[in-house]
């Protein structure tokens, strides 16, 4: 049963704390997603990665940091740089294939500071 | 600069009547165009698609319109029944890998 698995559902961070959110696809996507999702702002992207071993900031990169060591896996890292990360966070993947754009999402982790 | 817009932030309709969400574009670049439906606290989920060598695409209840002239689409949905309540993203791709999210409607439908 394909798809992609985010974890934690919920997770805490406690102020200067940098905490990780895991992101795991078998779907064979070479593309892989970082979203955030606030209140009335939507999606906006935070990374994106197209092939292991090389990602690429988004809109609103500053204060996280991600890496993408296996095709499968594209954890990112909420820094105690980011001075707002209470959010809802969701990773998604794509198949390379133009004309096609059609992104899958996990279920997504709601991160709250403490 | 929001490149995608969805200026309704909100929808409220009687089930079975047609539901029209609206999304504006200002990239004429954009060649690909999708709708993603939201529960809360859920990923989103692929609801329909539609390229710009086209200007309508239907799959069920659902249809998605294309106007290009004027850099606009719409979804509707016939007949709108309870369990079509959510929040409604349009999308954009200005290339291949990319999608740009509009700010999403959220979808009320009333029994």
């Amino acid at each position: 049963d394909g798809g992609i698995t985010q974890s934690p559902k919920y997770l805490f961070r406690k102020e200067g704390q940098n905490v990780t959110l895991s992101c795991e696809q078998n779907l064979n996507h070479d593309a892989m997603y970082w979203y955030r999702q606030d209140p009335g702002q939507g999606l906006r992207l935070i990374y994106y990665s197209q092939i292991v071993n090389d990602f690429q900031k988004g809109d609103i990169a500053e204060g996280y940091s991600v890496s993408r060591e296996k095709k499968e896996s594209f954890p990112l890292t909420v820094t105690s740089a980011q001075k707002n990360p209470t959010a809802f966070y969701l990773c998604a993947s794509m198949a390379r294939k133009t004309g096609s754009e059609k992104l899958f999402f996990g279920s997504g982790t709601q991160l709250s500071v403490l | 600069d929001q490149q995608v817009k969805q200026n309704s932030p909100s929808l409220s309709v009687q089930e079975g009547r047609i539901s029209i969400l609206n999304c504006d574009y200002t990239n004429s670049m954009f060649d690909y165009f999708l709708w993603y439906k939201k529960y809360p606290a859920e990923g989103p989920t692929f609801l329909i698609s539609i390229s710009s060598i086209k200007d309508k695409n239907e799959d069920g209840r659902f249809t998605v319109f294309l106007n290009k002239s004027a850099k606009h689409l719409s979804l509707h949905i016939v007949p709108s029944q309870p369990g079509d309540s959510a929040v409604y993203f349009c999308a954009a791709s200005p290339y291949t890998g990319k999608l740009i999210f509009g700010q999403g409607t959220t979808l009320q439908v009333k029994p």
